[in-house]
């Protein structure tokens, strides 16, 4: 069964610095999204991409993050300058189409800022 | 945008009973209501999802509801089982393309 691939599993990382987490979505894709856990709550929307653009993003989404698609297959989430808050598990996750088709969810990169 | 609230929180149940968790809508556009199992440090597995034009839904031991005019959808699971203890979550999808994830509810299965 296809998957979505993230990297690294477990990233720790100082305050203030910056940190790439990568992803690769599934190759017929066309829409791909990422989502945040903090430890104990809910997952939470972070923005959705497609086209080669930002199509949606939530208020947590603030000028610190941005995301890019590289290449053919990479799916990036950069935090330019990580907070203590910024400590979750966020996921990748991507779709063939709108709505719920194929929406598939990544394994997790747990981000630690210390 | 959507709201989504999910009860319990946390539910004990003894092996074999059944378990039922509860979600409301805000958004009546919502149209896909699936459920996530989630294991610690894990990544949400669907396990039963359920569309608008549908009243319910069952897969084995697995069953979701969903009432439309009341906005709110429910899980059952029957015969639980200690491999049945983890977080779930509920979800909705409205015309936008984001899934909005109720709070979670911690199932406890006791053997």
């Amino acid at each position: 069964e296809p998957e979505v691939t993230q990297t690294p599993s477990h990233q720790v990382t100082q305050m203030g610095q910056e940190v790439i987490l990568r992803c690769v979505p599934i190759s017929n894709h066309l829409y791909f999204y990422w989502y945040r856990q903090i430890l104990g709550q809910k997952v939470e929307f972070l923005v959705s991409f497609y086209n080669n653009e930002i199509s949606e993003k939530s208020e947590i989404f603030d000028d610190q993050f941005s995301v890019e698609r590289p290449d053919g297959s990479n799916f990036t989430l950069k935090i330019r300058s990580t907070k203590l808050e910024d400590s979750a598990m966020y996921f990748c996750a991507s779709s063939l189409q709108t709505g719920d088709f194929g929406y598939t969810f990544g394994s997790g990169t747990r981000l630690t800022v210390v | 945008g959507e709201n989504v609230e999910q009860h319990p929180s946390t539910l004990s149940v003894q092996e074999g009973d059944s378990a039922v968790i509860k979600c409301t809508y805000s958004d009546s556009a919502s149209n896909y209501f699936p459920w996530y199992k989630q294991e610690l440090g894990k990544r949400p597995q669907l396990i039963i999802d359920i569309r608008s034009n549908v009243g319910e839904k069952k897969d084995q031991r697995i069953a979701v509801t969903l009432n439309k005019t009341a906005k709110h959808f429910s899980l059952h699971i029957t015969e639980t089982q200690p491999e049945d203890s983890a977080v779930y979550f509920c979800a909705a999808l409205p015309l936008s393309n984001q899934f909005y994830f109720g709070t979670g509810t911690s199932l406890t299965v006791i053997p």
